[in-house]
């Protein structure tokens, strides 16, 4: 199975800071890469997928980069809706692995 | 509007067993690959399942030999059928759809309920 590991784990941040978050596969998993917003009590929001193409309605201040093994979701200006956790998900094979999730709170 | 609703999530004893439901409206489970992913509490996502379009399943180690995944095409319902539970199967259950074998899932319920106690 392709085990999915995320950096860093929580990050304190202010509104309009530029947030990067880093995902990393065991092994390569090409562009297979999603990324969800979660908050508290509701389902997760699929952000990006194809590691780097913006999902319909989702802002433009998110953006995702990446490939391989290694990948990044950037959010450029940090507005109070983004304070959430954010996963990362391997769609390359199953098991769909997630990533342990990156909690991004106010400073 | 394209909404899935999970139900059947509940209290069990441990060895038991439960069956979630999922109805979707607005899409087609059996045109699109639909998956079960839990959240235990205060913990991160867990992929449990799918059933892709065609017949193939896979299933997580955690669960595999336990959970059964099947659909109902007449009905539009996904289910899981969960035997043997233990106290580390107590989460919510999110029932998620991929429109595309390598896509994410960009359709989910509101989650039900599993818990396994004594």
């Amino acid at each position: 199975d392709i085990q999915m590991t995320q950096s860093p784990s929580s990050l304190s941040a202010s509104v309009g800071d530029r947030v990067i978050i880093t995902c990393r596969a065991s092994q390569t998993i090409g562009s297979y890469l999603n990324w969800y917003q979660q908050k508290a009590g509701k389902a997760p929001k699929l952000l990006l997928y194809g590691a780097s193409t913006l999902q319909s309605g989702v802002p433009s201040r998110f953006s995702g980069s990446g490939s391989g093994t290694d990948f990044t979701l950037t959010i450029s200006s940090l507005q109070p809706e983004d304070f959430a956790t954010y996963f990362c998900q391997q769609s390359f094979s199953s098991p769909r692995t997630f990533g342990p999730g990156t909690k991004v709170d106010i400073k | 509007e394209v909404q899935l609703v999970e139900s059947g999530g509940g209290l069990v004893q441990p060895g038991g067993s439960l069956r979630l439901s999922c109805a979707a409206s607005g899409i087609t489970v059996r045109t699109n690959h639909m998956t079960w992913v839990r959240q235990a509490p205060g913990k991160g996502l867990e992929w449990v399942s799918v059933i892709y379009s065609g017949t193939s399943t896979y299933y997580a180690d955690s669960v595999k030999g336990r959970f059964t995944i099947s659909r109902d095409n007449s009905k539009n319902i996904l289910f899981l059928q969960m035997t043997s539970l233990k106290a580390e199967d107590t989460a919510v259950y999110y029932c998620a759809r991929a429109w595309d074998y390598f896509s994410g899932m960009d359709v989910w319920g509101q989650g039900t309920t599993v818990t396994v106690s004594s």
